[in-house]
């Protein structure tokens, strides 16, 4: 049963604009949560975290948005850059220490 | 500060075989989780080690097992393969909570 969800597999966007990739988890334990890039024959790179008792968190051009009720969060990319042409993917925790993962948002910025 | 290593990067085995992967955290990490990533499903959690003592599991085979040592460095074995054991094996670092850093990972490729 995939505790954390992401329902888009692709996402392609053009240079400049945002990208917003989204991700749904279905346990309400949860309190911790990640965000990683991943490029093809490399291993993920964390982006940013964020836990349950913000509503935001920013670092850079990197924006993670948590809402609770919905249990939904969100990362925003802006602006887009081909650079960040990769492999999303998000996480969850509720103990900090043991993190689920969803199946990933391939993310295309076209030039 | 040197990140995290895995060996070998890659491996072909038969059915049947057993493998043993290493995994050395970043210096100071006295957390190492292991994952499995295969097409469309994400990573899929095998297992945390901290401080030598197994303290997260997945829901895999007992075929999947693994170790800590000392200093920290983990081995992950897989006993009697599957072809569907071919996977890329991702191994994780942290300080034993919050942010994972990930090695490039082990592509296990079972004939």
């Amino acid at each position: 049963d995939q505790q954390v969800k992401q329902n888009s597999p692709s996402l392609s966007v053009q240079e400049g604009r945002i990208s917003i990739l989204n991700c749904d988890y279905t346990n309400s334990m949860f309190d911790y949560f990640l965000w990683y890039k991943k490029y093809p024959a490399e291993g993920p790179t964390f982006l940013i975290s964020i836990s349950s008792i913000k509503d935001k968190n920013e670092d850079g051009r990197f924006t993670v948005f948590l809402n609770k009720s919905a249990k939904h969060l969100s990362l925003h990319i802006v602006p887009s850059q081909p650079g960040d042409s990769a492999v999303y993917f998000c996480a969850a925790s509720d103990t900090g220490n043991q993190f689920y993962f969803g199946t990933g948002t391939s993310l295309t910025v076209i030039p | 500060k040197a990140g995290v290593t895995q060996t070998p990067r890659y491996l072909i085995k038969t059915r049947g075989q057993q493998v043993t992967l290493s995994c050395s955290p970043i210096s100071g990490h006295r957390s190492v989780s292991w994952y499995q990533q295969t097409p469309g499903q994400g990573l899929q959690f095998l297992f945390e080690y901290f401080s030598e003592t197994q303290r997260n599991k997945g829901n895999f085979p007992g075929r999947f097992s693994g170790r800590q040592f000392s200093n920290s460095r983990s081995e992950m074995n897989v006993s009697t393969l599957e072809l569907g054991d071919s996977a890329l094996y991702l191994c994780a670092s942290s300080l034993g909570w919050g942010e994972q850093f990930f090695g490039p990972g082990t592509r296990l490729t079972v004939l």
